[in-house]
């Protein structure tokens, strides 16, 4: 399986400002996913992040408030744009291989 | 958006108890997942099963699938402290996405 390393941890914002989150992969993927999940709830689908080409938005979830990158196979970048306090959440990169899914350890987001 | 909803929400029971918890689902899948979760931590894989499969085990975990119904159930047996944590089961919709159902809060007392 894959090895994720997804950075920052952790972080506090102040509202209007944007947070980019890394995910780097130890080995080359072609599938890789964002998640959002909020206080005390499930996991939600933000985006697939397409290598090359822009990502697969879940209803509910646009580009200008969620800019993601994927300039390779093993790296990308989600943004939280224009923060407030209901963008605080943990999000979560997570990649598919023939292993199945791998989730990074998440970065937890708090909005001030 | 959210494949299903699972029940219950919170479930507590003593040690040695069994806990089940079941989750149901919208669209026809190739396989669903069970995934464990502690507080304020990662994601651990527990169990596959595919939609052609109807039971599965892995050591205390039993998981079946109903795809004329579209559920599965987790069955934990003798449940320990060490399991408490949110269960959560997932779907892949027949794509490569994986898409979560809602979670089960799991508290298990010693």
């Amino acid at each position: 399986s894959a090895v994720i390393s997804q950075k920052p941890s952790r972080d506090i914002c102040q509202r209007g400002t944007s947070l980019t989150i890394q995910c780097q992969v130890d080995s080359q993927v072609t599938m890789m996913f964002w998640y959002r999940q909020q206080p005390g709830q499930s996991l939600t689908l933000i985006a697939t992040a397409n290598q090359g080409s822009e990502a697969t938005y879940e209803s509910g979830f646009v580009i200008d408030k969620f800019p993601i990158s994927r300039p390779n196979l093993t790296f990308s970048t989600l943004t939280v744009s224009n923060m407030s306090p209901e963008d605080s959440s943990i999000y979560l990169c997570s990649v598919q291989g023939h292993w199945g899914y791998t989730f990074g350890s998440g970065t937890r987001l708090t909005v001030v | 958006s959210q494949q299903g909803e699972e029940d219950p929400q919170a479930l507590s029971i003593q040690e040695g108890e069994n806990a089940t918890m079941n989750c149901s689902y919208k669209t026809s899948i190739n396989n669903l997942q069970w995934y464990r979760q502690n507080s304020g931590r990662g994601l651990v894989h527990l169990i596959l099963i595919r939609s052609n499969e109807r039971e599965k085990h892995s050591g205390r975990l039993r998981v079946t699938l109903d795809t004329s119904k579209k559920s599965s159930s987790l069955l934990i047996t003798a449940s320990r402290a060490a399991d408490t944590a949110s269960y959560f089961c997932a779907t892949d919709e027949n794509t490569d996405k994986l898409i979560f159902g809602t979670g089960t809060r799991l508290q298990v007392f010693p």
